[in-house]
């Protein structure tokens, strides 16, 4: 079983639309949590921190849920622009530095 | 402005070759990384160093070996290169070391292919 775990998707939603992504990490000793954007051919760059009482950015919302070990990230009225990949990725205790992500879930936003 | 950038963006090479990816960061970040990106997309850390020090090394092949000459770039060297090796090479950086919570920058990739 992988450590960290996503839909590949993809994730095929017209604009406008709202969005949900999950994830699920196996490993309790989990100690931060992050979403991370990846465009076609690019880097990945830092979406977002994920809170236990959940975090909200603008049009994207994460919430984490120790308990049950998942992860989620919510985008509302979807711009093209938000089409790309996204990684979730944790890290674990004592080894802070050492990011752990998913294989990511691929969102694609048309007209 | 550059943050973190690598060299080269692209390499085809033979199999059996040796080659070096290098990376450099400007943000003054004390910590470096080298991680890999297979053909399914999967990035998966690779070494890490905290001012030149080695702080995380996964199970690589002893054929990666990564140098840092000082704490703002560090260098991969891969001997005996294999098919498998083909993949994007990403390094990244962040501000200290076993921090929770930091921010990584990554560079923009290597992208190497092994014929």
């Amino acid at each position: 079983r992988k450590e960290v775990e996503q839909d590949p998707g993809p994730f095929n939603v017209p604009e406008g639309a709202t969005v949900a992504f999950n994830c699920t990490y196996s490993n309790s000793a989990s100690q931060s949590f992050f979403w991370y954007r990846q465009d076609c051919r690019k880097e990945p760059k830092l979406l977002m921190s994920v809170y236990s009482s959940g975090n909200e950015d603008g049009r994207f919302t994460a919430q984490l849920n120790r308990a049950s070990q998942y992860i989620s990230l919510l985008i509302r009225d979807s711009k093209l622009s938000d089409s790309a990949t996204y990684l979730c990725v944790v890290t674990y205790t004592g080894t802070a530095s050492k990011l752990t992500f998913g294989t990511g879930t691929r969102l694609q936003v048309t007209l | 402005d550059t943050a973190v950038s690598q060299t080269p963006k692209y390499l085809v090479t033979q199999m059996g070759n040796d080659k070096s990816i290098k990376c450099e960061q400007n943000l003054g970040h004390d910590t470096m990384y080298w991680y890999k990106q297979d053909s399914k997309k999967f990035l998966k850390i690779m070494f890490s160093y905290n001012n030149k020090e080695l702080i995380i090394n996964e199970t690589v092949p002893n054929r990666f070996s990564p140098k840092s000459p000082d704490k703002a770039h560090l260098n991969l060297h891969i001997n005996s290169l294999e098919l498998g090796d083909s993949a994007v090479y990403f390094c990244a950086s962040s501000q200290g070391g076993p921090i929770l919570q930091e921010t990584q920058y990554f560079g923009p990739g290597t992208r190497l292919l092994v014929l």
